[in-house]
């Protein structure tokens, strides 16, 4: 069963530093999400990364994937306090189609 | 483009009381999702449709959730009877299926808030 792990879980940090989180999981895959979560609001697709070596980036944030090493990262650039949210990873294996998650990622920006 | 509709938003029954939901997805979308998420929680999925046809539902609790996709559109939920355990957001999701048979992005609904007293 395809398990995936976030760290950290939580996260505090002030603005315009640096961050990454980190997302491992366990069997083979081509495709990995990363979705942002506001408070009480639903999931926002951030990034779609499809093969080994793919790098997406939007504003300040910049995802990566690894699939040898079975990781994907989210590099946080210059953190200001709208990046406050929880950030998830989701994988589907590969030949597979169930979208599985994180626990997720709570992140704190502060002023 | 209109995104993924749920219905209702927010809905609070007592423990032993039956629920339904109501999912309508992107149009256009084969694949939908039912997840679960408590509080704290990364989703978990429920089960997944492909049109009309159910590919994954392991993790479904069958003995007391339901789940239907008419027509291979809309889809609703059903949890019969609730437990104080159900208390979670309901989140519906749908992506379109490529032409190599693969699913695409999940798009999410709002979800609805579920409190079982």
């Amino acid at each position: 069963e395809l398990k995936v792990e976030q760290n950290p879980l939580f996260l505090s940090m002030q603005e315009g530093k640096n961050y990454t989180i980190y997302c491992n999981y366990s069997t083979t895959s081509d495709r990995l999400y990363w979705y942002r979560q506001d408070p009480g609001k639903s999931l926002e697709s951030l990034f779609v990364l499809l093969s080994n070596g793919a790098v997406k980036q939007e504003g300040r944030l910049m995802a990566s994937l690894d699939t040898k090493a079975r990781l994907s990262t989210l590099h946080i650039t210059a953190a200001v306090h709208d990046l406050s949210a929880t950030y998830f990873c989701a994988v589907i294996k590969t030949s597979g189609s169930r979208l599985t998650f994180g626990e997720g990622t709570q992140l704190t920006v502060n002023p | 483009e209109a995104g993924v509709a749920q219905s209702p938003r927010y809905k609070i029954i007592e423990k032993r009381q039956s629920v339904a939901f109501w999912c309508n997805p992107i149009s256009g979308h084969a694949t939908l999702y039912w997840y679960q998420q408590i509080l704290g929680q990364g989703p978990k999925l429920l089960i997944q449709f492909q049109n009309n046809g159910v590919v994954d539902d392991s993790q479904l609790p069958k003995d007391r959730f339901s789940a239907e996709r008419l027509k291979g559109v809309d889809s609703t939920l059903k949890i019969q009877p609730a437990k104080l355990e159900d208390s979670a957001v309901y989140l519906c999701a749908s992506s379109i299926l490529t032409a190599g048979g693969m699913v695409g992005r999940a798009f999410f609904g709002q979800g609805t808030r579920l409190t079982v007293v």
